[in-house]
């Protein structure tokens, strides 16, 4: 099973600060990569998908990167409706696990 | 829109069964893949099947093969999740979510239904 490894689990960041976080596979992925947001309470919602792909209706400022076992989500100026938790996942194969999710908070 | 609404949450006793549901609206059921995923409480994300869109493939990881069956209705719009020899571990909310195909993510998702695995 491929296992996924996010960092780091919590950040504290302001208003207009850029924030990368990082998801590393256990083994190639090629660009099966995805990303979700979740808010208290909520449901996750899918940001990108194919590792780069923007969902739509997910604002510009969102942006991910990487192939192969290496990946990022890039936030480039932080919002305040986007301090929340983020999850990588892989859809290479079946069980298609979620990384431990990292935490983003105000500062 | 796509809607997807969970029911069939609730307190169970460990070993007992259990089946959720997860009503589909807003798009044609039968041509999309689905998928359940839990969160226990102050969790992370912790994915559990997934369903071909006719129902003739289906994956599970261990930590619910052969416990956990997923199924569908398509006539009915309707996916399902059967658990049973439920253990306190499987305490959760469970959401299901459609799989967009091609790299398959999951692009909508159920508010989700909690499920607690209790004496």
């Amino acid at each position: 099973d491929i296992q996924m490894t996010q960092s780091p689990a919590s950040l504290s960041a302001s208003v207009g600060d850029r924030v990368t976080i990082t998801c590393r596979a256990s083994q190639s992925i090629s660009i099966y990569l995805n990303w979700y947001q979740q808010k208290p309470g909520k449901a996750p919602k899918l940001l990108i998908y194919a590792a780069s792909s923007l969902q739509s209706g997910v604002p510009s400022r969102f942006s991910g990167s990487g192939s192969g076992t290496d990946f990022t989500l890039s936030i480039s100026s932080l919002q305040p409706e986007d301090f929340a938790a983020y999850y990588c996942q892989h859809s290479y194969s079946p069980p298609y696990s979620f990384g431990q999710g990292t935490k983003v908070e105000i500062k | 829109q796509v809607q997807l609404v969970e029911s069939g949450g609730g307190v169970v006793q460990p070993g007992r069964s259990l089946r959720l549901s997860c009503a589909a609206s807003g798009f044609t059921f039968g041509s999309f893949a689905m998928h359940w995923v839990r969160q226990a409480p102050g969790k992370g994300l912790v994915w559990v099947a997934i369903i071909s869109y006719d129902g003739n493939n289906k994956y599970y990881p261990d930590s619910v093969k052969g416990r956990f069956t997923i199924s569908r209705d398509n006539s009915k719009n309707t996916l399902y999740l059967q658990m049973s020899s439920l253990k306190a571990d499987d305490t959760a909310v469970y959401y299901c979510a459609r799989d967009a195909g091609g790299v398959q993510y999951m692009d909508s998702w159920g508010q989700g239904t909690l499920v607690t695995v209790s004496a």
